[in-house]
């Protein structure tokens, strides 16, 4: 059974102190670790796709990384706005068909204080 | 371009009554997927249909069901309601391509009482 934990529960940053979050992953192959940004009350953004181990990507002060145990979010000298909780999940490889089941991990809740 | 549509937006429902839940997806996008987020939790795998077929199902009970229509819109029904069903309920299209990004709506918030 494909599994993500991610770690920690909740982190509180000041703005500007950068820091990472961790994903870590069980998955009968993966076909894709996806990062989404959730607010309250609100549907998850997609941020981020990575395939696989040794990829990078980046949009504006976050940047995912993926090896074949986990994954990073690092946020660089974060603001206010990026207050959210971040969701890691995979999907795993179903033989080349369309199915495309996500397994969440439980979320990190950010709160960045001015 | 609009993103992915649900309808409502919040739901207050009995014990035992039975509700209806839609999502239209992002135009030409031709998979949809269902989840369900109790608070403090990520969400739950439900459905997923392709060109109206159901390609992957979660590990939820029968009361649930779902349907994709040939516009490629999709309903979710869940009969005999019961307290633990309360959860935000999110609907996701994808194109889908060898990617399969999921874009996520803004939920239906499900309350029973």
């Amino acid at each position: 059974e494909d599994q993500v934990t991610q770690s920690p529960e909740a982190l509180r940053l000041q703005e500007g102190e950068s820091s990472s979050l961790n994903c870590s992953y069980t998955v009968s192959g993966l076909r894709g670790l996806f990062w989404y940004r959730q607010d309250p009350g609100k549907g998850p953004e997609f941020l981020f796709t990575l395939y696989s181990a040794g990829e990078e990507k980046e949009k504006e002060r976050l940047k995912a990384t993926l090896t074949k145990k986990e994954s990073f979010l690092h946020i660089t000298a974060p603001k206010p706005e990026d207050s959210a909780t971040y969701l890691c999940a995979v999907q795993a490889d179903a033989g080349g068909t369309s199915y495309g089941k996500l397994t969440f991990g439980q979320g990190t809740i950010l709160t960045v204080h001015p | 371009d609009a993103g992915v549509t649900q309808s409502p937006t919040h739901l207050i429902k009995t014990r035992g009554q039975q509700v209806t839940l839609r999502c239209s997806p992002i135009s030409g996008h031709k998979s949809v997927s269902w989840y369900q987020q109790v608070l403090g939790q990520g969400p739950q795998f439900i459905f997923q249909y392709y060109e109206k077929e159901e390609r992957g199902r979660g590990n939820f009970p029968d009361r649930f069901s779902a349907r994709q229509f040939p516009n490629y819109s999709s309903e979710l029904n869940v009969n005999a309601l019961l307290l633990g069903d309360s959860a935000l309920y999110l609907c996701a299209s994808s194109l889908p391509t060898s990617t399969d990004t999921q874009y996520f709506g803004p939920g239906t918030r499900l309350t029973v009482l």
